[in-house]
């Protein structure tokens, strides 16, 4: 069985600030991918970005940054500064591979971004 | 183009009512989702097609029932369903999952309400 844990149900932060999400995970497989997506109030599920555990380079997108501790299971999301458009619901997410489609998700972190 | 649509947006039927959620890409992707998420929770797997086959059934109540007509088009079938099956209704697809492209791509969802 996989989990995925967010501790903070709800965050916020100021306009042009940096904000970490938290993440952590559980698998007994060797070959996963993490994911974080975001969900605004328009309610489309988007992708942000994408890990793949083998590869030790944490991923970047633009603002949006990894810190992926493979030992520790941990996860985080970094949003560099930080824009009113970032106010969404975000999602961490695992798949585990092989023949298992199944997207696990955490239960999500409510951010808020104050002008 | 990574775009997953869906029809309706919104729908507002009847317990004894018959309706159809449309989902199609056109991005060549072999596995195709469909989610049900309630307000401010994850999204839960109920069926998944990969290469035109259901792979997996959560055990979803038999008044759902999924049809994929090709490729490219996912349908949910509803019938008969209760009140507490009003929830926003997503659907995805993903990449040849047999070369380990798991990440799904979600499309903007059908908010659906049973009176």
């Amino acid at each position: 069985a996989q989990t995925v844990t967010q501790s903070q149900p709800e965050m916020s932060v100021q306009e042009a600030e940096t904000v970490t999400l938290s993440c952590t995970y559980d698998t007994s497989e060797s070959d996963y991918y993490l994911f974080w997506y975001k969900q605004p109030p328009s309610r489309q599920m988007i992708l942000v970005i994408r890990q793949e555990a083998y590869k030790q380079q944490n991923a970047t997108e633009n603002r949006f940054s990894v810190n992926f501790q493979k030992a520790a299971k941990s996860f985080s999301l970094k949003i560099s500064d930080s824009q009113l458009g970032d106010a969404a619901m975000y999602f961490c997410a695992l798949n585990s591979g092989g023949s298992n489609y199944k997207l696990t998700f955490g239960k999500g972190t409510l951010l808020t971004v104050n002008p | 183009d990574t775009e997953v649509t869906q029809t309706p947006k919104h729908l507002v039927m009847g317990m004894t009512n018959k309706k159809s959620l449309k989902c199609e890409q056109h991005m060549g992707h072999r596995a195709m989702y469909w989610y049900k998420q309630k307000a401010k929770k994850p999204p839960e797997l109920m069926f998944v097609y990969s290469y035109e086959k259901l792979s997996i059934n959560e055990s979803v109540p038999s008044r759902f029932s999924p049809e994929c007509p090709n490729s490219s088009l996912l349908n949910l079938h509803l019938h008969a369903l209760q009140p507490e099956d009003s929830a926003l209704y997503l659907c995805a697809s993903s990449p040849n999952h047999r070369t380990g492209n798991y990440e799904q791509y979600f499309g903007p969802g059908t908010r659906l309400t049973v009176t």
